[in-house]
């Protein structure tokens, strides 16, 4: 079936260094990739989104990438903070059908200061 | 920007009740809304996905008659945990989504359930 691997699981940086997450894809119709970050004991929050036309997007400190051919994505933080400390998770999903989402088994980061 | 609101946002109750958390869209119509489970540590595990006006779609594994879902507007859908018991008690999210194809799925915030 879908399946989305994830990794690290846990990941520590020191603050301002860099911090990359991954994530492989299994269906190669998923044509759209979020990545969402939770806080303990809150809902995830969308942090930033690439669609499969797309090869890269950045937004300020966050960029996402997409090999396409390789089935890859990459969450990648630059500069981290304290506050970048949350578990962040990558998802897909195709925008037809039941927009439903496969999740990775997310990753745990930790900034330390 | 989109808007879920889900409550309560903890809850504890006695084995053997039944407990009913809300999800709202307030400012966008959610043609579809996406109950999840959390365990500690954990990934979101979709349980069901709920259309307007239409029976929830649950996923393999999840006990429709235990995990009551009604999605009786655009605005709002209801998760209600039947007869629950200890191991019940997790961590559930919802979310919603308008189908505009422009933008992801929205959450709410959870709700911590304890059955004790």
């Amino acid at each position: 079936g879908e399946n989305v691997e994830q990794h690290p699981s846990t990941l520590s940086v020191q603050e301002g260094d860099s911090a990359v997450i991954k994530c492989t894809y299994s269906d190669s119709a998923s044509n759209y990739f979020p990545w969402y970050k939770q806080e303990l004991g809150k809902g995830p929050q969308l942090i930033i989104d690439i669609r499969s036309n797309v090869g890269e997007k950045k937004d300020q400190r966050i960029a996402v990438t997409l090999n396409k051919t390789a089935k890859h994505f990459s969450l990648h933080i630059t500069e981290t903070q304290p506050e970048d400390s949350a578990v962040y998770f990558c998802a897909a999903s195709k925008t037809s059908g039941t927009y439903k989402y496969i999740f990775g088994t997310g990753t745990r980061l930790k900034v330390l200061a | 920007g989109a808007v879920v609101s889900q409550h309560p946002s903890r809850v504890i109750c006695k084995s053997g009740t039944s407990v009913k958390i809300e999800c709202r869209s307030l400012d966008f119509q959610a043609t579809t809304m996406f109950w999840y489970r959390q365990f500690p540590k954990q990934s979101l595990m979709l349980m069901a996905t709920s259309n307007e006006g239409s029976k929830a779609t649950y996923e393999q594994g999840v006990e429709k008659d235990k995990f009551l879902i009604n999605h009786a507007s655009l605005t709002l859908s209801t998760l209600t945990v039947t007869s629950a018991h200890p191991e019940d008690s997790s961590f559930y999210i919802c979310s919603a989504t308008a189908r505009t194809g422009k933008s992801g799925y929205t959450f709410g915030s959870g709700t911590r359930l304890t059955v004790v």
